[in-house]
């Protein structure tokens, strides 16, 4: 079946921009995180839905940083704004449920901001 | 939160041999996977593996969840090995989210 999905791929966005990244879970996931990963780090957590409740934000870094999950589905990470401190790559991943699952990663969303 | 600690940073092999990755961490852990974070940065699953030893072709995993470490044997490597190693746990108080190492860089020559 289908992986995680995520677009778009590449986003360049100038310094004060605003940007959308998508994310589609594996369909029937419950749980769903998003993860940022600046160059030559490990990802770093950012927040977690379970269906469309946003039950942990406290990764990010930012009142810039905002992310929704409306229908239980796709979930969408918006970053206000744009600083070049923003500039990584945006993974996001999902899980068939909560605690103690396998997680599944998409392929990421770099973004870079000049 | 939960401290990941991976060994070694890096590590250049030459292909057909075998390595051994360890990964510490600090506190019991409900979650453990490793990854192999290709060249083209998608993380791909290598093994979920909380306590007990899984095997997958050349790779396998021994977890000892009672003295807080995790292994990664790869066997005759090759090339396409090469790449970024994670290990992640699931993170403390929220139990939900994974909790990165800093990673393994290993690369296979020919």
């Amino acid at each position: 079946g289908a992986g995680v999905s995520q677009s778009p791929r590449y986003k360049v966005a100038k310094r004060g921009q605003d940007v959308a990244l998508r994310c589609d879970p594996i369909s029937g996931h419950v749980s769903l995180f998003w993860y940022q990963q600046a160059l030559g780090q490990g990802p770093e957590f950012l927040t977690y839905f379970q269906n469309e409740a946003q039950l942990d934000k406290s990764g990010l870094p930012s009142d810039r940083f905002f992310a929704e999950r409306p229908e239980g589905s796709v979930s969408t990470l918006k970053i206000q704004r744009t600083q070049q401190e923003d500039s990584a790559v945006y993974l996001c991943a999902s899980s068939f449920d909560s605690s103690a699952y396998e997680q599944y990663f998409g392929p990421g969303t770099r973004l870079t901001v000049t | 939160g939960i401290q990941v600690e991976q060994s070694p940073p890096d590590l250049i092999l030459q292909e057909g041999a075998n390595s051994t990755l360890r990964c510490n961490f600090s506190d019991s852990v409900n979650n453990l996977q490793w990854f192999h974070q290709n060249p083209w940065g998608q993380l791909i699953n290598l093994f979920y593996i909380p306590s007990g030893t899984k095997q997958n072709g050349r790779l396998s995993a021994t977890t000892v969840a009672t003295e807080r470490y995790s292994l990664l044997y790869i066997s005759s490597s090759q090339t396409t090995d090469s790449g970024v190693y994670f290990c992640a746990v699931e993170r403390g108080n929220s139990g939900y989210a994974l909790n990165f190492g800093k990673g393994t860089s290993l690369l296979v020559t020919p």
